[in-house]
């Protein structure tokens, strides 16, 4: 099946900048989301970008989107100890309906 | 408050039993999904509804089976045939293939 990888852990200190990275095999993927989890809860919908963007930005969050090297990312600004989870960055292709293939997880540690 | 409710957050069964996890969605979205997700891994698709009254296998369907009599509702039989059921099971709805809003988690745990 396809993949969707990313690194397994970032620490980052309060106030500074995280950048999560994803790399995906499916070159006909639509749509490429960010998802949150915090310890013992459900995941939260973050952001999405359509496979035709190549950025997105929602106030802290920007996604920047490499179609051409399949590569994925989402930067959070000005980290805050509340942005402590795992985030989980999850593809969808043209051909599998509702489906989404997901990433294993990035956990995020805040320092103060 | 629109959303998504999973009950019972935490369930205990003995190995052998059938036990039946409850999502339910006010949401008013046609598609529902069942996840199990394992520490360290990601989400795997147990099966997904597009519409009541009709469902289909995700990657991981053996051992689990699933009704959707009513467009809010989708409950999940995990069946003693399932050889590893202990993990946290998510629930997810979406209108038709688009964004999966997600539930709070019904972690099962079977000794």
């Amino acid at each position: 099946g396809e993949d969707v990888e990313q690194s397994l852990f970032l620490s980052v200190r309060e106030g500074d900048s995280s950048v999560i990275n994803c790399t995906y095999t499916d070159s006909s993927s639509t749509y490429l989301y960010w998802y949150k989890q915090e310890p013992g809860a459900g995941l939260q919908l973050l952001t999405y970008i359509f496979s035709n963007m190549d950025m997105k930005q929602d106030q802290r969050l920007t996604v920047l989107l490499n179609k051409k090297d399949k590569h994925l990312s989402l930067r959070i600004a000005d980290t805050q100890t509340g942005d402590s989870a795992i985030y989980f960055c999850a593809e969808k292709s043209a051909d599998s309906w509702g489906k989404l293939q997901f990433g294993a997880g990035t956990q995020v540690v805040v320092t103060p | 408050d629109g959303g998504i409710t999973q009950s019972p957050k935490y369930l205990f069964r003995k190995e052998g039993q059938n036990v039946t996890l409850s999502c339910e969605q006010n949401l008013n979205h046609d598609a529902m999904y069942w996840y199990r997700q394992d520490p360290g891994q990601g989400l795997r698709l147990i099966y997904y509804s597009q519409i009541v009254n009709d469902f289909q296998k995700g990657d991981i369907a053996e051992g689990y089976s699933v009704s959707r009599e009513k467009k809010e509702s989708f409950p999940l039989t995990v069946t003693s045939a399932q050889k590893n059921p202990t993990a946290f099971y998510l629930c997810a709805s979406s209108i038709a293939g688009s964004e999966q809003y997600f539930g709070p988690g019904t972690r099962l745990t079977v000794t």
